[in-house]
């Protein structure tokens, strides 16, 4: 089994409908991030979480919410679903040295298609 | 100006190649550097830091030049297997801000 899971992998929706992605972990890392991934674009950080009481925004927030619902579950929620958010969504997680040693251990992302 | 920039390719080798990448990034104060293949569809994984000095790890090296600011990456005698997505990543400094560039895509074929 994959150390970082992402559900649902892939998803169709409508225009202003509530989504929700999840993330769980079993690598036991405190920090779990969502990225959003677009053709010619590189990944960019929507929020992050150092631990189950924190939650930061990252460059492209807005639209997104999160919830950290436990050390291994990290939610991303789109409430009302928009054509631009059209994207490949990924989830991630690092331990404390994360940052400086830059290892992000990634889930296999959720393609979300947004008609 | 894009923080982080990369050629995007695809770069078309033969097997046994060797094709180097460069990557260029803004912010001066840039403080470490990683590169990350992606596969087709599939999720980002780290295949090296990039050290000041250099480094290398098999048919893999790295350099990081930061007069020029920009960092390398070096793969000789290339396999069909490194066909992938070369992603350029950078810290910038502060708490888990890296920043990815857009890759770029490698083909080798027989």
């Amino acid at each position: 089994d994959a150390d970082v899971t992402q559900t649902p992998r892939n998803r169709i929706t409508k225009t202003g409908k509530r989504i929700m992605l999840e993330c769980s972990q079993t690598k036991g890392h405190d920090r779990m991030y969502w990225y959003r991934q677009d053709p010619g674009l590189g990944l960019r950080l929507i929020y992050y979480s150092f631990d189950v009481k924190d939650i930061n925004k990252g460059e492209i927030s807005d639209g997104y919410s999160v919830s950290r619902q436990a050390q291994a579950k990290f939610s991303l929620s789109l409430e009302s679903a928009i054509p631009n958010q059209t994207a490949l969504y990924f989830c991630a997680t690092s331990d404390l040295s994360g940052t400086a040693g830059g290892e992000l251990f990634f889930g296999e992302g959720s393609r979300l298609t947004v008609l | 100006r894009k923080e982080v920039e990369q050629d995007p390719g695809p770069f078309n080798v033969p097997e046994g190649a060797t094709v180097a990448f460069n990557c260029t990034y803004s912010n001066s104060a840039s403080q470490s550097f990683f590169w990350y293949r992606q596969d087709c569809r599939k999720e980002p994984k780290l295949l090296m830091s990039v050290y000041s000095s250099g480094n290398e790890d098999g048919r893999f090296t790295a350099q990081l030049n930061r007069a020029s600011q920009y960092i390398s990456l070096l793969i000789r005698d290339s396999k069909l297997s490194d066909s992938a997505t070369y992603l350029c990543v950078v810290n910038p400094g502060g708490y888990n801000k890296l920043i990815f560039g857009a890759g770029t895509r490698l083909a080798v074929h027989p």
